[in-house]
């Protein structure tokens, strides 16, 4: 079974440009999940998709959004970059059943590592 | 808010010491409680979770958690540390109610041989 699939691996960008990640969840998990990860500060939650649909955002600013397919895939976008917006973005894919069914477990993909000049 | 504290950014140990990494957090309601952990140069993988039930949960690698509902705590420790156990450490809390899963900051832990 493949695991979570997030491209491109590396990129570098200059400050005001925009970015767009790409994250392939597990075969049949329907949420997928996005953190910021640097270092110091943890995984830091952006959002979660669950069928389309954003089901739980973080305290992060409009730049940054995201969207899901109906294939479950998932894309986010952060514009205007700036300089604190290096960082590793990882994604995670779960079943994501509600409540007492949920199994809660995550799994992730080794992450889009984010440079901004 | 829902919150997430690691006290312990950074251990050092020799192998065979014994392990405790503290993990507090915030939020009203019902949580499900988990560890993750990064390997060097790998992805983030699940140690152990509690949902319910015996608040001692035991994970993989011989790594056990207790969950204490009272001082809102799950410390995940290890009897006897490895070389191989050199990691960063995530604790996580999530909602019953938005299943939002927030992390700590982490605690990175070295063991020398």
């Amino acid at each position: 079974k493949a695991g979570v699939t997030q491209t491109p691996r590396y990129l570098i960008k200059t400050r005001g440009q925009q970015v767009t990640l790409s994250c392939s969840p597990i075969s049949g998990h329907r949420s997928v999940s996005w953190y910021q990860q640097t270092p110091g500060q943890g995984l830091q939650f952006l959002f979660e998709y669950f069928s389309e649909t954003q089901r739980n955002k973080g305290n992060f600013p409009g730049r940054f959004s995201g969207r899901q397919f109906s294939n479950s895939r998932s894309e986010m976008n952060v514009s205007t970059l700036e300089l604190g917006d290096s960082a590793l973005y990882l994604c995670a894919s779960s079943l994501a059943a509600r409540g007492r069914q949920n199994t809660g477990e995550l799994f992730f993909g080794e992450g889009s590592r984010l440079t901004v000049l | 808010a829902q919150s997430v504290s690691q006290h312990n950014h950074h251990v050092i140990l020799s192998e065979a010491a014994s392990l405790e990494l503290g993990c507090n957090y915030s939020y009203g309601g019902t949580v499900n409680l988990f560890w993750y952990v990064q390997y060097p140069g790998q992805h983030l993988q699940l140690l152990l979770k509690y949902f319910s039930g015996d608040p001692l949960v035991k994970g993989i690698k011989g790594f056990e958690a207790e969950f204490i509902k009272s001082k809102f705590s799950f410390n995940l420790r290890k009897p006897s540390v490895q070389w191989s156990d050199t990691a960063e450490y995530f604790c996580a809390a999530q909602s019953y109610n938005t299943d939002k899963l927030i992390f700590g900051t982490g605690t990175r832990l070295q063991v020398f041989p």
